[in-house]
């Protein structure tokens, strides 16, 4: 069964520092969201992004957030100066169609240091 | 501020036992309903999907919604150990652009199934 891909499945940075987190959505998926988990809070909804552009996005994804389809395989998120408060398991999700169900990814951990 | 509320557990069964796991939302235009799984340091895994009002079968699990009363629920009939985890609640407003993907979660509940 095709699945959502992300790398890293770690990543550690300097609080400051720009990271990139990379997503692989299943190749005919339309739909593809970023969510967050801080460790033992909710799945928090960051981002959601169609035909090539961002169809919304929630309080957390502030300027120091975007997200970029550079490809047509790659779905990545860039955090341009991580905070402390940025560590958290940070998840890809797509879907075919508006309705249909999401597929998440297995998610990359940021630990900000 | 939309929410979604579950009592966050834990929740202990014995194996074979009937799981009752519950949730409640604020937004009454929500559209659509559905329940994740997430063992420790996993992602979500989609259980079920509810659109409608009523019971929704699929195996040993069930899902029951009342729009009326802003509710949701989750059966699991013949618990096993390999079922404990956490069972994320989840609303979407519904809408265009994809926007039914822009879950809402609650922060779940944890069932221990013991053997």
């Amino acid at each position: 069964e095709p699945e959502v891909t992300q790398t890293p499945s770690h990543q550690v940075t300097q609080m400051g520092q720009e990271v990139i987190l990379r997503c692989v959505p299943i190749s005919n998926h339309l739909y593809f969201y970023w969510y967050r988990q801080i460790l033992g809070q909710k799945v928090e909804f960051l981002v959601s992004f169609y035909n090539n552009e961002i169809s919304e996005k929630s309080e957390i994804f502030d300027d120091q957030f975007s997200v970029e389809r550079p490809d047509g395989s790659n779905f990545t998120l860039k955090i341009r100066s991580t905070k402390l408060e940025d560590s958290a398991m940070y998840f890809c999700a797509s879907c075919g169609q508006e309705s249909s169900p999401l597929h998440f990814g297995n998610g990359t951990r940021l630990t900000v240091t | 501020q939309k929410e979604v509320e579950q009592n966050s557990g834990p929740l202990s069964v014995p194996e074979g036992a009937i799981a009752s796991l519950n949730c409640t939302y604020s937004d009454r235009v929500s559209q659509s309903f559905f329940w994740y799984r997430q063992y420790s340091g996993k992602s979500p895994e989609l259980i079920m999907s509810i659109y409608s009002n009523g019971d929704k079968e699929d195996g040993r699990f069930t899902a029951q919604l009342n729009k009326a009363s802003q509710y949701v629920s989750l059966l699991i009939r013949d618990s096993q150990p390999s079922d404990s985890a956490t069972y994320l609640c989840a609303v979407t407003l519904g809408g265009r652009g994809g926007s039914q993907g822009n879950l809402i979660f609650g922060k779940g509940t944890k069932l221990s199934v013991k053997p």
